[in-house]
Order: C-alpha cells, then structure tokens, then sequence
C-alpha cells in the first residue's frame, strides 16, 4: 500500500491563495471521487476539511476548495490567514478496500 | 457534543501485546463506520484499519495485518484495536476516527501513544 505524494511544503503570505497536490494512480485518486483532506496543527488530532473531492463540512470556510484532474487532487486555501498554518493530509480510498494517505505537506504562512 | 477517548496505550516491549479502545458518545455510535489511524512521531498519517457499522467487513492495512484486530461493541458505544506481535515500527499515536462511509472521517479522538521498546 503506497502513500499519496504530496509536496512536503508549501508557503503562502495572508491574503494569497496555494494549492497543495496529492497524486496517486488510477487504483486511488484517479479512480474513485473518495478524496477527503484533512487539516493537523501541532499536537492536535486532524480535521475534516474537504470530503468526497470537493465537498465541505458544515462549519468549514468556502476558502477551502477542493478538485481533481486524473490521478492527482488539490486543495486550494484562498485568502489565507495566519491560523491556516498547520499540516495538511490528502486521503484516497483505494481499490484494495483500504485508505491511503498522502505523506503531508506542512503549510507556512509568512 | 461529540466525543472520541482513546485509552490503553503504553509502554511495552517488542513482541508484546496491547489493547487500545475508544468510547463514543454525542453521537449515534451504531450508524459510523469506524477507523483506527496511527501516526508516528514527527512523520505523517497511516491508516490502519476500518470495520462498518454492522462489524462486517473489516478491513486493514497490510503492516498489520495478522497482528493486530479490531472490533467493536455498540451496546456499549465502543471500539477496540487488540494488537498483537507488536513491533518498534508500531510506536505511534493512535486515532480512532468515525466516518460515514469508508472515506470521510468526521469525527477523531485525542489519540493515545504507543511505544514499544524494550
């Protein structure tokens, strides 16, 4: 079971928008719209933030968007704010009936 | 208010066993699909396991598998990850996460640590 790839970081000033990858292969991303990310700051337990590609919970700002072209996700964070620093995790369900996550990529905001 | 607690972590020697559970609450336990997630110290996330609603099917990630089995107990909102044949290489935070459906993990616990060495 191979991890996601993701870069591991990514830096941004407030206001600007990023986009973080997650690419995998046809058995994963490419081949189902099961793309969830997730949001970790330090020592705290992950957050939901975009499920099933694009979708947002309740209660998660439209600054985060989510999309996928073939076998490679991104999230995109508009507007970015101080308090968007923190780890940011990619997920795939995989056609071995398991979940595969990306490796991270930590977010900097200058 | 929904809540995950994760407990029976600690210290043990390699070859060793451990049984991590996690009780539910604030939240219809019967009708999540829940997942174990592990998470090595300074490294990334790591799927470890997955079992429905109904304790069928059940899935796991192949570094565990034959060693570690999950379950669970809705009468009593509960989860439990029994882990046997433990290894340094298992040494992390576990998460017990609860999803609708196999992929999206809505609801996580706090974690508890696992270290095995000797």
């Amino acid at each position: 079971q191979s991890a996601l790839t993701q870069p591991a970081s990514v830096s941004g000033s407030p206001g600007q928008s990023i986009t973080i990858s997650c690419t995998g292969t046809s058995s994963d991303v490419g081949g189902y719209n099961y793309v969830s990310w997730y949001q970790q700051h330090p020592g705290k337990a992950p957050k939901l933030i975009i499920y099933d590609v694009s979708d947002r919970p309740s209660g998660i700002s439209n600054r985060f968007s989510g999309s996928k072209s073939g076998n490679t996700a991104s999230l995109t964070i508009s507007g970015l704010q101080a308090e968007d620093e923190a780890d940011y995790y990619c997920s795939s369900y995989t056609s071995s009936n398991t979940l595969a996550f990306g490796g991270g990529t930590k977010l900097t905001v200058l | 208010e929904v809540q995950l607690v994760e407990s029976g972590g600690g210290l043990v020697q390699p070859g060793g066993s451990l049984r991590l559970s996690c009780a539910a609450s604030g939240f219809t336990f019967s009708t999540y699909s829940m997942n174990w997630v592990r998470q090595a110290p300074g490294k990334g996330l790591e799927w470890v396991s997955y079992i429905s609603r109904s304790s069928s099917p059940i899935y796991y990630a192949d570094s565990v598998k034959g060693r570690f089995t999950v379950s669970r107990d809705n009468a009593k909102n509960s989860l439990y990850l029994q882990m046997n044949s433990l290894r340094a290489e298992d040494t992390a935070v576990y998460y017990c996460a609860g999803a609708l459906g196999m992929t999206k993990f809505d609801y996580w616990g706090q974690g508890t640590l696992v270290t095995v060495s000797s």
